[in-house]
């Protein structure tokens, strides 16, 4: 897997937007970015993926630099229920389902 | 809605007694995933399956570990014996092969092992 780069920590006022940075500059030209979250005491969660398009969904957008060494997850309108750590991985291009390499990640706290 | 399930949610044992996990992947998802995490390690790969046949086991103990799938409904991580440095959550997740998602995996919501 391509080694990914994110703050520790990071706060978020709820309500607001969360902005989560990773930076992957080794990331091959096939390979997806991938974020999940762990929310205390469950299993990672799927967020979102994309290769170099803006992605969003039900949850979040990514946001993908044009030259795709960096990427930013976006919460658009942070809750109390999204505080977890948020992974950004970027997993070998298999073509099929494969193996997951979760860093430390970025604990995010959303606060009142 | 579909989810992965895994047994027991919670299993205390004394050390050198034998445990078996687990767990019932997402119907129609053929490729299964046994991960460990502890405060130290974090999230690790302990082994995964595809079509019930083991794809790489690299991350887990081999002297006391073990991993099957029966069939395509249950998959099973054993410890035997366990040892107190084995105690952490054990996540199982399971993916489909392919399709435009491949690295969606859905995990559960994993067992909590404490070996004294």
């Amino acid at each position: 897997d391509a080694k990914t780069t994110q703050p520790t920590s990071m706060d978020c006022a709820e309500g607001r937007a969360a902005n989560l940075p990773c930076n992957h500059s080794t990331i091959s030209g096939n390979e997806y970015v991938y974020w999940y979250r762990q929310i205390h005491s469950q299993g990672p969660q799927y967020i979102i993926h994309g290769l170099k398009n803006n992605e969003t969904n039900e949850m979040a957008s990514l946001i993908i630099t044009e030259d795709r060494k960096s990427s930013t997850l976006i919460l658009p309108h942070a809750t109390l229920r999204d505080t977890a750590v948020y992974y950004c991985i970027v997993p070998k291009n298999t073509g099929t389902a494969s193996k997951l390499t979760f860093g430390t990640g970025t604990r995010l706290q959303v606060t009142l | 809605d579909a989810r992965v399930t895994q047994t027991p949610r919670d299993k205390v044992t004394e050390m050198g007694q034998e445990v078996t996990m687990r767990c019932q992947p997402i119907l129609g998802h053929n490729t299964v995933f046994w991960y460990r995490q502890t405060m130290m390690q974090g999230l690790e790969l302990l082994a995964y399956f595809r079509n019930r046949a083991p794809l790489d086991d690299s991350g887990m103990p081999k002297d006391r570990f073990s991993a099957e799938m029966p069939d395509a409904t249950l998959a099973t991580l054993k410890i035997q014996p366990s040892e107190p440095r084995d105690s952490a959550v054990y996540f199982c997740a399971s993916a489909p092969t392919g399709g435009p998602t491949y690295n969606e995996q859905f995990f559960g919501p994993g067992t909590r092992l404490t070996v004294l």
